[in-house]
């Protein structure tokens, strides 16, 4: 079947590190994504990882795949004020057009 | 900025009106998309165009009408809407519709409200 869950909510300190976790149920899915919805605005993909890796790195974001638990996680480093936004994990088999999107984290940034 | 514009941001209607949405995207993609993003659920994929034809209707009630006349114009028309129907929808593009090349770009979305 097709899954995407992801818990609703991370709240952490400014300048600490945010781990935001998905796990999904499709073990043939090859794209896995990270998309990030800030308040009124649309999705913007962040990054996303092919199904054979393990790691991705971009600047303040790392992706750790877990193909044998079907978990997906993304890490900021040093999370600002403006991380705050709505995280969502999404995927889709090579041969579709359709993504499966997880209901998103909201994540909120203390000082 | 995506480069995929939507207009209108926000719409209030009737049930017994009828409007458009309208989404533009000026990245050369020619595959688009429109989403609904409900409160506590996960997107739903409504409609896929690829090439300027309908490639994906999953399940949509008839009273939402795609129309897509080029690859850079995506429209939804409305008519008869019900209350549930309100929502954020968001219309997206990609290069194509499958394979490697699907990375979506998401417009900033029509917020429908439904009377």
């Amino acid at each position: 079947g097709e899954d995407v869950e992801q818990s609703l909510f991370l709240s952490v300190r400014e300048g600490d590190s945010s781990v935001i976790n998905c796990t999904y149920t499709d073990s043939s899915s090859t794209y896995l994504y990270w998309y990030k919805q800030e308040p009124g605005a649309g999705l913007q993909l962040l990054t996303y990882i092919f199904s054979n890796m393990d790691m991705k790195q971009d600047q303040r974001l790392t992706v750790l795949l877990n193909k044998k638990d079907k978990h997906l996680s993304l890490r900021i480093a040093d999370t600002q004020t403006g991380d705050s936004a709505i995280y969502f994990c999404a995927e889709r088999k090579s041969s579709a057009s359709k993504i499966i999107f997880g209901s998103g984290t909201r994540l909120s940034i203390r000082p | 900025e995506t480069g995929v514009t939507q207009t209108p941001r926000h719409l209030v209607m009737g049930m017994t009106n009828k409007k458009s949405l309208k989404c533009e995207q000026h990245l050369g993609h020619n595959a688009m998309y429109w989403y609904k993003q409900s409160a506590k659920k996960p997107l739903e994929l409504m409609f896929v165009y690829n090439f300027k034809e309908q490639t994906e209707n999953n399940s949509v009630p008839s009273r939402f009408s795609p129309e897509c006349p080029n690859s850079s114009h995506l429209f939804l028309h409305l008519h008869t809407l019900q209350p549930e129907d309100s929502a954020l929808y968001l219309c997206a593009s990609s290069q194509e519709s499958s394979g490697a090349y699907n990375e979506q770009f998401f417009g900033p979305g029509t917020r429908l409200t439904v009377l």
